[in-house]
């Protein structure tokens, strides 16, 4: 089975930084995903892990250390739009490349 | 086109109802999933069709029957529902399969049962 941990809820001010961290036990990895989710919409990709390192993406960036089962989702400059859950979702090769998702982090960006 | 479209976006039914969900995406993808979100709780896998072959099957109670009549549409069939079922269910897609790729939702079909 899976194991995927992240925090509930963080709180950070407009313009600023926040790091979602992510840490997870599988069996077979096969990749880390990041997707955004606003309350009553579908969820949307963010970023996709496989390799160790950080991907970066606009404001957006996202790090994956394997031998850790460990992931950070990093939102720089902080916009009042990015008030959202933040889910991270694993694949599993040895569970039929299911893709399971965390409970997700409530983001709450304030003026 | 990047869209996955699902219908309807809401739904009511009576636990006596059938009914069925529906999901099409014109982007070529392979795969397709539905999964079920309850409120303020992450999206929990429900069924998966690999090249229009259901390939997971996350233990679903039999009341809900999924159907995939080609590779652009997938349908979920309710029959029997009870409260506890009512839920948003996403349809997702995937370009190759469930082993690649990123998985593209839709908006979700937000289902009521009384």
């Amino acid at each position: 089975g899976q194991n995927i941990d992240q925090p509930t809820e963080m709180t950070a001010t407009e313009g600023a930084i926040v790091q979602i961290n992510c840490t997870y036990q599988t069996s077979g990895f096969n990749g880390l995903f990041w997707y955004q989710q606003h309350a009553g919409e579908a969820p949307t990709f963010l970023s996709y892990n496989v390799l160790d390192g950080l991907e970066e993406k606009g404001r957006f960036s996202s790090f994956l250390s394997r031998s850790k089962g460990y992931s950070y989702l990093l939102l720089k400059e902080l916009q009042m739009k990015d008030s959202a859950s933040y889910l991270c979702a694993v694949r599993d090769y040895a569970a039929g490349n299911k893709l399971t998702f965390g409970g997700g982090t409530r983001v709450l960006v304030k003026p | 086109d990047t869209e996955v479209t699902q219908t309807p976006k809401h739904l009511v039914m009576g636990m006596t109802n059938k009914k069925s969900l529906k999901c099409e995406q014109h982007m070529g993808h392979r795969a397709m999933y539905w999964y079920k979100q309850k409120a303020k709780k992450p999206p929990e896998l429900m069924f998966v069709y690999s090249y229009e072959k259901l390939s997971i099957n996350e233990s679903v109670p039999s009341r809900f029957s999924p159907e995939c009549p080609n590779s652009s549409l997938l349908n979920l069939h309710l029959h029997a529902l009870q409260p506890e079922d009512s839920a948003l269910y996403l349809c997702a897609s995937s370009q190759e399969g469930p082993s690649t790729g990123e998985l593209f939702f839709g908006e979700g079909s937000r289902l009521t049962v009384l």
